[in-house]
């Protein structure tokens, strides 16, 4: 089983729509959790962290479920620039370890 | 431009070729990592420097594989005797140590293909 899983894709949605993407995580010790968006043959960005109480961010909230070990994107008023992968990422507690273990990536595209 | 940087940005080599890459990561970060991504996957950890001391390093980094961080700036990473299935992108990141969140930048990556 994958440490970090999600469903591929790809989503094609019109402007304007809403969508959501979902991601599991297996390491029940991990500690922070984030969104990153990767533009084709670009690097990933950070597009947002996710906090247990949920955040927001414009048009872009994410949620954390630590019991179910689940996290998820929404975004809303979908525009064509959102086309894109968005990797959920997650980083393990304790020791040196720092590394992030990422997703294979959900991939949106926005259509007119 | 201050944000990470890698070179060279494109790599074709023969099977068999060493290879070297190297990462100028954002000057006041003191953190730098090493990822390997392939085509429909997400980046996989490589290793990790803090300053100049290497950290950790994933079970991916197999014997053929050395990086370095020798004055605690850049970092380059060497592939020994390279093998088709080492084609990927390398990307380099660094981050603080300081804040909440320590928001790794990645930089451009390094496209190796290996033929």
């Amino acid at each position: 089983r994958k440490e970090v899983e999600q469903d591929p894709g790809p989503f094609n949605v019109p402007e304007g729509a809403t969508v959501a993407f979902n991601c599991t995580y297996s390491n029940s010790a991990s500690q922070s959790f984030f969104w990153y968006r990767q533009d084709c043959r670009k690097e990933p960005k950070l597009l947002m962290s996710v906090y247990s109480s949920g955040n927001e961010d414009g048009r872009f909230t994410a949620q954390l479920n630590r019991a179910s070990q689940y996290i998820s994107l929404l975004i809303r008023d979908s525009k064509l620039s959102d086309s894109a992968t968005y990797l959920c990422v997650v980083k393990d507690r304790g020791g040196t370890a720092s590394k992030l273990t990422f997703g294979t990536g959900t991939r949106l595209q926005v259509t007119l | 431009d201050t944000g990470v940087s890698q070179n060279p940005r494109h790599k074709i080599t023969k099977r068999g070729q060493n290879v070297t890459f190297r990462c100028d990561p954002i000057s006041e970060h003191n953190r730098l990592y090493w990822y390997r991504q392939t085509l429909g996957q997400g980046p996989e950890f490589l290793t990790y420097f803090q300053n100049e001391a290497q950290l950790e390093k994933s079970r991916l980094l197999s014997d053929r594989f050395s990086a370095e961080r020798p004055k605690g700036s850049f970092s380059t990473l060497e592939i020994q005797r390279t093998e088709q299935g080492d084609s990927a992108m390398y990307l380099c990141a660094s981050s603080k140590t300081s804040g909440s969140i320590n928001e790794q930048f990645f930089g451009p990556g390094t496209r190796l293909t290996v033929l």
